[in-house]
């Protein structure tokens, strides 16, 4: 069974940071990873998703990196904004499951002026 | 863009009512998946639908929940007879494509007094 931990649980930072959030699970036996964001009473915004094959994935100031091996999964924020501020999430599927994602806790990322 | 679209936004039930949340996923996808937000909590899975029937379920997706493609567009989720607990935002997700990537839907939110 596919268990996702993210931490930090939440994050408070100046604008302008470089920040990182981190993302670990147990069945490394994956096919992708994704990582949404959460605006809060709002839906789920897919920011990335890295195929197994690849190590790392890059959208605008967002870089996600996998290393499946030891089960884990980094997102970099470059240069962060206050529009930023939101949950961010992970979820990996289960590799005896066709799509089934495993959602972490998230972590609340707060970039204040 | 393409979108996974879902209605009500807001729905508010009494207890032991029948609520039906509709789903219209990605036009192309085939495969379809209901999940759920307890406030405060994680994303939960409740269940795959593929080729007309049910791929897997939760065990939060017991007896009490449905889901049916009663026509070629919408992917609905029927609760038969709500409890105080089914209280939550309840997403629509739906997979196409080579990369699996999972699109969702604004979500439901489903408050039951």
């Amino acid at each position: 069974k596919q268990e996702v931990t993210q931490i930090p649980a939440a994050l408070s930072v100046p604008e302008g940071e470089n920040l990182v959030l981190n993302c670990s699970f147990t069945d490394s036996a994956i096919y992708n990873l994704q990582w949404f964001r959460q605006d809060p009473g709002k839906g789920l915004t897919s920011l990335l998703l890295i195929q197994s094959s690849q190590r790392e994935q890059t959208s605008g100031r967002l870089n996600a990196s996998l290393d499946k091996s030891s089960g884990r999964s980094t997102l970099y924020i470059a240069a962060s904004q206050p529009g930023d501020s939101a949950t961010y999430l992970c979820a990996a599927p289960e590799f005896t499951s066709y799509g089934k994602l495993t959602f972490g806790q998230g972590t609340i990322l707060t970039v204040h002026p | 863009e393409p979108e996974v679209t879902q209605t009500p936004s807001h729905q508010v039930t009494q207890m032991g009512q029948e609520v039906i949340l509709r789903c219209v996923p990605i036009s192309n996808h085939l495969y379809f998946y209901w999940y759920r937000q307890i406030l405060g909590q994680k994303v939960e899975f409740l269940v795959s639908f593929y080729n007309n029937e049910i791929s897997e379920k939760s065990e939060i997706f017991d007896d009490q929940f449905s889901v049916e493609r009663p026509d070629g567009s919408n992917f609905t989720l029927k609760i038969r007879s709500t409890k105080l607990e089914d209280s939550a935002m309840y997403f629509c997700a739906s997979i196409g494509g080579q990369s699996y990537e999972q699109y969702f839907g604004p979500g439901t939110r489903l408050t039951v007094t």
